[in-house]
C-alpha cells in the first residue's frame, strides 16, 4: 500500500508570493491533517479535513488555507509568504482522525524556503 | 502557551542501555497520548500510543508509562540500538466524536534527539 505522498518535496519562493502544496493520502483514508515543523516552534497543527470539510483548525493566520477534494487528496495554500513561513510542511492521513486508535501516517513533507 | 513539555532535549546512551524520555501536559482534557519517531528527511512515524485508562503499555522494546495524577507520561526504550537514533516526539490530543468517526488535533512536545552509541 502506498504511503502518504507530498509534492513537491522542495520549494523555494520569495516574500509576497503564494504557494500551493499537495498531499495524497493513503488509499481509503478520509482524514488529512497538515502540520508545520520548524526548529523553533516544533510541530504545530494547521488544520484537518474530513470528507471535504475542515473539521479542526490550529492557531495560524488566515493566510494559511486548505481544501480537500472528493478523492481525499488535499492541498494547502499559503498567501503573501513571509520569511517566517520557511518550514517543513507535513501532511498526515488516517482513516477517521487523530483520535483514539486512529494512527496518523505522515508523509515526508514539503520543505519550503522563503528568500 | 506550550501545552506539552518534553525532556530532555537530547540524550546519549550506549548500545544495550535504557533510553527514557519524559513529557508533561497541562490540559486535563487530553485523552490520547502517542509517541512518534522521526528520522532525518522523513516524516514522523507512530511508535506507540496510550489512553489514560491504563498506566502502562508495552510493545516490543518500547514502553509508555502514564501517570494521570501527575499529568506526565514517558517513553522507555529497552536494549537501545544504534538504529534507534532518531528524534522522538510525544504528543497529546483530546478525542472528539462526530458522524461515527473520531478526530483530534495533536499537540506535540519539542522533541528529543536520541543518539545510541555502538
Amino acid at each position: 500500500k502506498a504511503g502518504v505522498t507530498q509534492t513537491p518535496r522542495y520549494l523555494i519562493k520569495t516574500r509576497g508570493q503564494q504557494v500551493t502544496l499537495s498531499c495524497s493520502p493513503i488509499s481509503g483514508h478520509r482524514s488529512v491533517s497538515w502540520y508545520q515543523q520548524t526548529p523553533g516552534q516544533g510541530l504545530q497543527f494547521l488544520f484537518e479535513y474530513f470528507s471535504e470539510t475542515q473539521r479542526n483548525k490550529g492557531n495560524f493566520p488566515g493566510r494559511f488555507s486548505g481544501r480537500q477534494f472528493s478523492n481525499s487528496r488535499s492541498e494547502m495554500n499559503v498567501s503573501t509568504l513571509e520569511l517566517g513561513d520557511s518550514a517543513l510542511y507535513l501532511c498526515a492521513s488516517s482513516l477517521a482522525g487523530a483520535g483514539d486508535g486512529q494512527p496518523q501516517h505522515f508523509g515526508d513533507g514539503t520543505r519550503l524556503s522563503i528568500l | 502557551q506550550q501545552q506539552v513539555k518534553q525532556s530532555p532535549q537530547s540524550l546519549i546512551v550506549q548500545k544495550g542501555g535504557i533510553s527514557i524520555i519524559n513529557c508533561a501536559y497541562e490540559n486535563t482534557a487530553f485523552d490520547y497520548f502517542p509517541w512518534y519517531q522521526q528520522f532525518p528527511g522523513k516524516g514522523p512515524a507512530l511508535l506507540i500510543a496510550i489512553r489514560p485508562d491504563v498506566s502502562e503499555k508495552k510493545e516490543g522494546r518500547f514502553t509508555i508509562s502514564f501517570n494521570k495524577s501527575a499529568k506526565q507520561f514517558s517513553l522507555h526504550i529497552m536494549d537501545s540500538q544504534p538504529g534507534d537514533s532518531a528524534t522522538y516526539f510525544c504528543a497529546a490530543s483530546k478525542v472528539g466524536y462526530a458522524g461515527g468517526t473520531s478526530y483530534g488535533k495533536l499537540t506535540f512536545g519539542q522533541g528529543t534527539i536520541l543518539t545510541v552509541h555502538p
